[in-house]
């Protein structure tokens, strides 16, 4: 398969625990996206990378949240302190390169998280 | 600011049925629009998008899609619904400009077919 993967695709955990998700982005995509969806909702913009560079955060990315992608291959995605509000699929896309590629998103399948 | 809506939260059709799903986008420059469809429990699939040239768009799965600049929609339809096509639906625009790249989604809307 060669398609955008995540791990794990489910992660509870308690409130105030760290947690690290990890995306496999298709192979040569340059780009790497995150976003995050809550119940009933359309995904939300949470960051993205143009090989190892992060270009843009959201705000929604508060400085509980970091994510990097240290060799321009996968990247991870870090929560500290995980609070209640923080539940949410985590989803990854990937981009490949190209004037009007660059633009199409691939999705993987997400990461479940639960904070208790 | 962009954003979309998709005024439709949650639609149910019978099975052969003809299918349209509304969405429509603020945006000051020429968008590039999306339809992702969503499984439950799973990622995004896209379906089809426009960037350019014909605005009737066709994609996968037989749904296609009609760009209308003056209406600022970009609405899904298919003309004969299958029950595998429950799921929801998303309709996104996105900068285009390639230095961004992030998309912005709509609320979505929830298919539900009726046998």
């Amino acid at each position: 398969d060669t398609g955008v993967s995540q791990d794990p695709r489910h992660k509870i955990t308690k409130r105030g625990q760290n947690v690290t998700f990890r995306c496999d982005p298709i192979s040569e995509h340059n780009r790497l996206y995150w976003y995050r969806q809550t119940l009933g909702q359309g995904p939300e913009f949470l960051t993205y990378f143009q090989n190892e560079a992060q270009l843009e955060k959201s705000r929604l990315l508060s400085d509980r949240f970091s994510a990097e992608r240290p060799k321009g291959s996968f990247s991870t995605l870090e929560i500290q302190r995980t609070e209640q509000g923080d539940s949410a699929m985590y989803l990854c896309a990937s981009s490949p390169q190209g004037a009007i590629e660059t633009d199409t998103q691939y999705f993987g399948p997400g990461t479940r998280l639960t904070v208790l | 600011a962009q954003s979309v809506t998709q005024p439709d939260i949650h639609i149910t059709v019978s099975e052969g049925a003809s299918l349209e799903l509304r969405c429509n986008y603020s945006y000051g420059a020429t968008p590039y629009l999306f339809w992702y469809v969503q499984s439950p429990g799973q990622g995004l699939q896209l379906l089809l998008k426009y960037f350019s040239g014909d605005t009737l768009v066709q994609g996968i799965k037989g749904f296609e899609a009609e760009f209308k600049r003056s209406q600022s929609s970009f609405n899904l339809r298919k003309p004969s619904v299958h029950w595998s096509d429950a799921a929801e639906y998303f309709c996104a625009v996105g900068s285009g400009s390639g230095n961004t790249g992030k998309l912005i989604f709509g609320q979505g809307t929830t298919l539900q077919v009726k046998p």
